[in-house]
């Protein structure tokens, strides 16, 4: 069935270095692409989106990147910060579809050390 | 910054009450959403509402579910009666209708569902 998974559940990294946070995803007939943020005791904030028909796009401090032959995207945030310490979710979509369904995965954590 | 609104923060109830959780959207956003939640688990799809109606809806949205814009700020959803395994963490979200399917969806700060 349809799943969106994370390579990894926790990522710890030094202040100021890059930070990496995976996603596959299994439905080729995904077309949209979400990153949101969760802080603790928070509801899901939007970073940043991708449609299929790129594979590349920057955000301030973010990049995604999608490879949709290996149903693979990722979110680089750039001189990582503490306020940046929270879980990433990835969340897919079929726009068409006609589908306003997001379907997401299970979240890596990531801890940012002073 | 326009934002979702949820109440309560968390709600306690016994298997087999009925429980409305609330959710006022960004004022001008037109689609409406429901995710869950359980602890240690994916954010999953329940719900989408437009235009007084359900648009899409889940295999876990059975018949104990409802939901419903009972005036023009807030959308509830409705557990009839509420098994254990509803207690999870639930998401209102909301989107406008320029973008279409791939217009962002802005969540709420989530309603702590507990089920004893």
């Amino acid at each position: 069935g349809e799943s969106v998974g994370l390579h990894l559940p926790t990522l710890s990294v030094q202040e100021g270095d890059n930070s990496i946070i995976n996603c596959a995803y299994s439905n080729s007939a995904s077309d949209y692409f979400i990153w949101y943020k969760q802080e603790s005791g928070k509801g899901p904030q939007f970073i940043i989106d991708i449609r299929s028909n790129m594979d590349k796009r920057q955000g301030q401090r973010v990049t995604v990147l999608l490879n949709k032959t290996v149903k693979h995207l990722s979110l680089q945030i750039a001189a990582t910060q503490p306020g940046d310490s929270a879980v990433y979710f990835c969340a897919t979509g079929n726009s068409g579809a006609g589908s306003y369904q997001l379907t997401f995965g299970k979240g890596t954590k990531l801890s940012v050390i002073p | 910054e326009p934002e979702v609104t949820q109440t309560p923060s968390h709600q306690v109830t016994q298997m087999g009450q009925e429980v409305i959780l609330r959710c006022v959207p960004i004022s001008n956003h037109l689609y409406f959403y429901w995710y869950r939640q359980i602890l240690g688990q994916k954010v999953e799809f329940l719900v989408s509402f437009y235009n007084n109606e359900i648009s899409e809806k889940s295999e876990i949205f059975d018949d104990q579910f409802s939901v419903e814009r009972p005036d023009g700020s807030n959308f509830t959803l409705k557990i009839r009666s509420t098994k254990l395994e509803d207690s999870a963490m639930y998401f209102c979200a909301s989107s406008s209708l320029a973008g279409g399917p791939t217009d962002t969806q802005y969540f709420g700060p989530g309603t702590r569902l507990t089920v004893l």
